[in-house]
C-alpha cells in the first residue's frame, strides 16, 4: 500500500526556521515527483513546488519561490519542505502528494502537516 | 497561469444527482482533476484524466466534460459524500497546477 506520513503539527514564531517530513512507502521513490500543497481558509489549496528524488529536479510555484525549499533524501525515501525564515501568514495545513505518472494530478497525498505561526 | 471557477455550495438529498461544475479557458485544452475533502482530511483522487475513476472510488462518481466546463456528478448520493469537492488542473508549460476554490457539498 502507498502510504505517505506527514511529520506532526508545529507552533512557531515569526522569523524561527522550520523543516517538515514527508516519508514514503509502498513505491519506488525515486520513480515519482512529490508535491507540497498548502491549504488555507482563505485562499483554498495552493501548490508550492515539486521535486523528483531521483535526480532532485525541483520546480517551484512562482509564488513561494525564494520563501521555500524542497527536498529529498533517497535512502530515507522522505521529501522535505523547509522555511529558513517563517511568516505569520504562513500558518497553513501542507500536504506532501505523490504526482500520478503523467505529472498532471496528485494520487496519493500525506495526511498534512499543521503548521501555526505565532508570536 | 489561469483561473478555475466552481460553485461555493451544492445541496442535495440522500439518493439524488448533485452536479459540481468546473470552469475556466484552460480546461478545453487541459485535463480536470478532481478531489474529495472530508472535514478534518486530507484531499483524495476521484476523477482524473477528466472522466477516468482510480481504483476504489465508488462508480457513483463520474466525470464529464464540454468545452471549457466540467462536470464532476455523484449519483445516488449518500450521507458520507458530503465533503469538499477541488477541481485542479495543470499548465504544462510550467508545470503549474491550479486548484479550483471548493464546492461544499451538504446531504440534507
Amino acid at each position: 500500500e502507498v502510504q505517505l506520513v506527514q511529520s506532526g503539527a508545529e507552533v512557531k514564531k515569526p522569523g524561527e526556521s522550520l523543516k517538515i517530513s514527508c516519508k514514503t512507502s509502498g513505491y519506488t521513490f525515486t520513480n515519482f515527483w512529490i508535491g507540497w500543497v498548502r491549504q488555507t481558509p482563505g485562499k483554498g489549496l495552493e501548490w508550492l513546488g515539486i521535486i523528483y528524488p531521483g535526480d532532485s529536479d525541483t520546480r517551484y510555484s512562482p509564488s513561494f519561490q525564494g520563501h521555500i525549499t524542497i527536498s529529498a533524501d533517497k535512502s530515507m525515501s522522505t521529501a522535505y519542505l523547509q522555511w529558513s525564515s517563517l511568516k505569520a501568514s504562513d500558518s497553513a495545513i501542507f500536504y506532501c502528494a505523490r504526482l500520478g505518472p503523467a505529472m498532471a494530478d496528485f494520487d496519493i497525498w500525506g495526511q498534512g502537516t499543521l503548521v501555526n505561526i505565532s508570536s | 497561469s489561469f483561473e478555475l471557477t466552481q460553485p461555493p455550495s451544492v445541496s442535495v438529498s440522500p439518493g439524488q444527482t448533485a452536479r459540481i461544475t468546473c470552469s475556466g479557458d484552460a480546461l478545453a485544452k487541459q485535463y480536470t482533476y478532481w478531489y474529495q475533502q472530508k472535514a478534518g482530511q486530507a484531499p483524495v483522487l476521484v476523477i482524473y484524466k477528466d472522466t477516468e475513476r482510480p481504483s476504489g472510488i465508488p462508480d457513483r462518481f463520474s466525470g464529464s466534460t464540454s468545452g471549457t466546463i466540467v462536470t464532476l456528478t455523484i449519483s445516488g448520493v449518500q450521507a458520507e459524500d458530503e465533503a469538499d469537492y477541488f477541481c485542479q488542473s495543470v499548465d504544462s508549460s510550467g508545470p503549474f497546477y491550479v486548484f479550483g476554490p471548493g464546492t461544499k457539498v451538504t446531504v440534507l
